[in-house]
């Protein structure tokens, strides 16, 4: 069974940083991209960043978050990190992991519980 | 960058009652549209992929139609926990990814 599991989340004041993880389990990460999506309350879904299967291909991030948010990959332990930094009050929402159905696609048939990051001071 | 606008923003209807949303995307998408249910605290759904194709495990009263910048996901006969709110979202070019501002299908 696919599973994604994120953690991480918390409050933390403007300026701030966080770290969020997401252990995969039930498939072969190392052969699947991955992405992070985040949701603020009461709003729609955001793309944040995406990171190719392999660490050399690609990574991408949203306008909003450039800069400031660093997405990496530990194959070895099958997990995904999102490093945010200079973290804003915009920023609060609860932050998915996701997989796409088919590696090179970007549709997404698992996502994780989701967590919750909330900056404010 | 792809905008995704959906309509209606609320949907009102009864169980038993067909239910229609629709994406209009800023430009040609081809085929490359998805739609997705969330419900309250849960992570979104995967619905429906490559504008017409039902994802694992969905239901057959779910379906979607369209190509280029127009879109369509019909339940042709809603059941009680259908009730929820639907994004579109494309990946015909991307970053960035982009999803639609939702539709919110409530109990009338």
């Amino acid at each position: 069974e696919v599973q994604l599991v994120e953690s991480g989340g918390g409050l933390v004041k403007p300026g701030g940083s966080l770290r969020l993880s997401c252990a995969a389990s039930g498939f072969t990460f190392n052969s699947y991209n991955m992405h992070w999506v985040r949701q603020a309350p009461g709003k729609g879904l955001e793309w944040v960043s995406s990171i190719s299967s392999s660490y050399s291909s690609y990574i991408y991030y949203a306008d909003s978050v450039r800069g400031r948010f660093t997405i990496s990959r530990d194959n070895a332990k099958n997990s995904l990190f999102l490093q945010m930094d200079s973290l804003r009050a915009e920023d609060t929402a609860v932050y998915y992991c996701a997989r796409p159905s088919v590696n090179d696609y970007a549709d997404f048939d698992y996502w994780g519980q989701g967590t919750l990051v909330t900056v404010s001071s | 960058e792809i905008v995704l606008t959906q309509s209606p923003g609320t949907l009102s209807l009864s169980p038993g009652e067909r239910a229609t949303f629709s994406c209009r995307a800023s430009q040609s998408i081809s085929s490359y549209l998805a739609w997705y249910q969330q419900k309250p605290g849960q992570a979104p759904r995967l619905l429906i992929y490559d504008a017409s194709n039902r994802a694992t495990g969905i239901p057959a009263r779910f379906s979607g139609s369209g190509s280029e910048t127009d879109f369509t996901l019909t339940i042709s006969s809603l059941e009680p926990e259908d009730f929820a709110v639907y994004y579109c979202q494309q990946r015909v070019n991307w970053p960035p990814i982009t999803f639609g501002q939702g539709t919110r299908l409530e109990i009338k």
